[in-house]
């Protein structure tokens, strides 16, 4: 089956900019999704790219996917003590989505 | 908020015993699937029901087993607890039965004692 692995950790500034980076080794994901969690709720969904792109804009975040790699990464600009929560990645492997443990954003003010 | 809720919020159940989860999914979708996410770790699919018939399942035992009504809202029954069973349980609604953008109830914790 697929394996998702993202870093446990990641500790920003507020105002720079986050990068919080998912490998993935299932080629055959012809989509991948960005879920945020807060603590105690459930899971919002951010933003997905198709497996056909390499970049997604949306606002302040930014998608790149390398399928050369299984590489997906997700760019907060201006990163605010809101966005403090853990990110899931979650390519789509047949009509399932297989996440990632998450990376848990903490935002210094 | 999605529009997707989940009842009861937290539970507390006794080892052996079973235990029924819910969720009405949000207006429009006809595909419900469900998760459990113990502390510390990513959401891992049970299974998904797509018009009331089971459309793909995870690495879970038949103990744990759903159904899905006719007006879409779902249930997760779990037979024989046990205290590994101990998670956030979430469901997720979508239109269709490829995972196009599935929302997210909030989650029903569940504790095995």
């Amino acid at each position: 089956g697929e394996d998702v692995e993202q870093s446990l950790f990641l500790s920003v500034r507020e105002g720079d900019s986050s990068v919080i980076n998912c490998t993935y080794t299932d080629s055959s994901s012809t989509y991948l999704y960005w879920y945020k969690q807060e603590p105690g709720a459930g899971l919002q969904l951010l933003t997905y790219i198709f497996s056909n792109m390499d970049m997604k804009q949306d606002q302040r975040l930014t998608v790149l996917l390398n399928k050369k790699d299984k590489h997906l990464s997700l760019r907060i600009a201006d990163t605010q003590t809101g966005d403090s929560a853990i990110y899931f990645c979650a390519p789509v492997g047949g009509n399932m989505l297989t996440f990632g443990g998450g990376t848990r954003l903490m935002v210094k003010p | 908020e999605t529009g997707v809720t989940q009842s009861p919020t937290h539970l507390i159940k006794t080892r052996g015993q079973q235990v029924t989860l819910r969720c009405s999914s949000q207006s429009g979708h006809n595909t419900v699937s469900w998760y459990q996410q113990a502390l510390g770790q990513g959401p891992q699919f049970i299974f998904q029901y797509y018009r009331e018939e089971e459309n793909g399942r995870g690495n879970f035992p038949p103990r744990f087993s759903g159904l899905q009504f006719p007006n879409y809202s779902s249930e997760l029954n779990v037979n024989a607890l046990e205290l590994d069973d101990s998670a956030l349980y979430l469901c997720a609604s979508s239109l269709g039965s490829f995972p196009f953008e599935q929302y997210f109830g909030p989650g029903t914790r569940l504790t095995v004692t």
